[in-house]
């Protein structure tokens, strides 16, 4: 089964310095989705970049970027220029597809990062 | 961007109550929404996918004589929990997918409700 592990319960990051948050995860697909997700103090959750698995090149959206690495089954996040707004929990989720077609998403445990003023 | 609203956002019910939570797909149409349970502080655990005009598909673990879901519509689905007891106190949160996005299929997700059982 498919696991999803973010090591940092927590991170703290000064305004406008740049932030890495770590995910791994355990799979045997070979094509599959990865996605940040944030969770700021309203809960609602906001998609903040996705990755497709056999694209090489890591994904971009403006301040935020991945490091995806395929074989060591590993997908960062870099958050640059961080923003106060940027504090929130942050999940790291695998999407796969099941038998019957379906989409199915893992989380998981997230990092709730703190942006220091 | 597509949008998705949960009604209530918070409703506190008497132990042995049954209390209904709506998730609408505002401005497309979802044939696969999904249903998670967010406990504080925690990670969202999937509770079922629901698809519509048919049986939902309830995780392990999870009953679904307790956590009934109904999706009759493209933009509806429901999630009615049963004889509430204070242990279903949680943090309930609907998702869909559109279905013209078919290159991305991301989910979009509600704004949740929070159901307290006293």
């Amino acid at each position: 089964a498919q696991t999803v592990t973010q090591s940092q319960p927590e991170m703290s990051v000064q305004e406008a310095e740049t932030v890495t948050l770590s995910c791994t995860y355990d799979t045997s697909e070979s094509d599959y989705y990865l996605f940040w997700y944030k969770q700021p103090p309203s809960r609602q959750m906001i998609l903040v970049i996705r990755q497709e698995a056999y694209k090489q090149q890591n994904a971009t959206e403006n301040r935020f970027s991945v490091n995806f690495q395929k074989a060591a089954k590993s997908f960062s996040l870099k958050i640059s220029d961080s923003q106060l707004g940027d504090a929130a929990m942050y999940f790291c989720a695998y999407r796969r597809v099941t038998l019957t077609g379906t989409y199915k998403y893992i989380f998981g445990t997230g990092t709730r990062l703190k942006v220091l003023a | 961007g597509a949008v998705v609203s949960q009604h209530p956002s918070w409703v506190i019910c008497k132990s042995g109550t049954s209390v209904k939570i709506e998730c609408r797909s505002l401005d497309f149409q979802a044939t696969t929404m999904f249903w998670y349970r967010q406990f504080p502080k925690q990670s969202l655990m999937l509770m079922a996918t629901s698809n519509e005009g048919s049986k939902a598909t309830y995780e392990q673990g999870v009953e679904k004589d307790k956590f009934l879901i109904n999706h009759a519509s493209l933009t509806l689905s429901t999630l009615t929990v049963t004889s509430a007891h204070p242990e279903d106190s949680s943090f309930y949160i609907c998702s869909a997918r559109d279905t013209r996005l078919a290159g991305y299929n991301e989910q979009f997700f509600g704004p949740g409700t929070r159901l307290t059982v006293l």
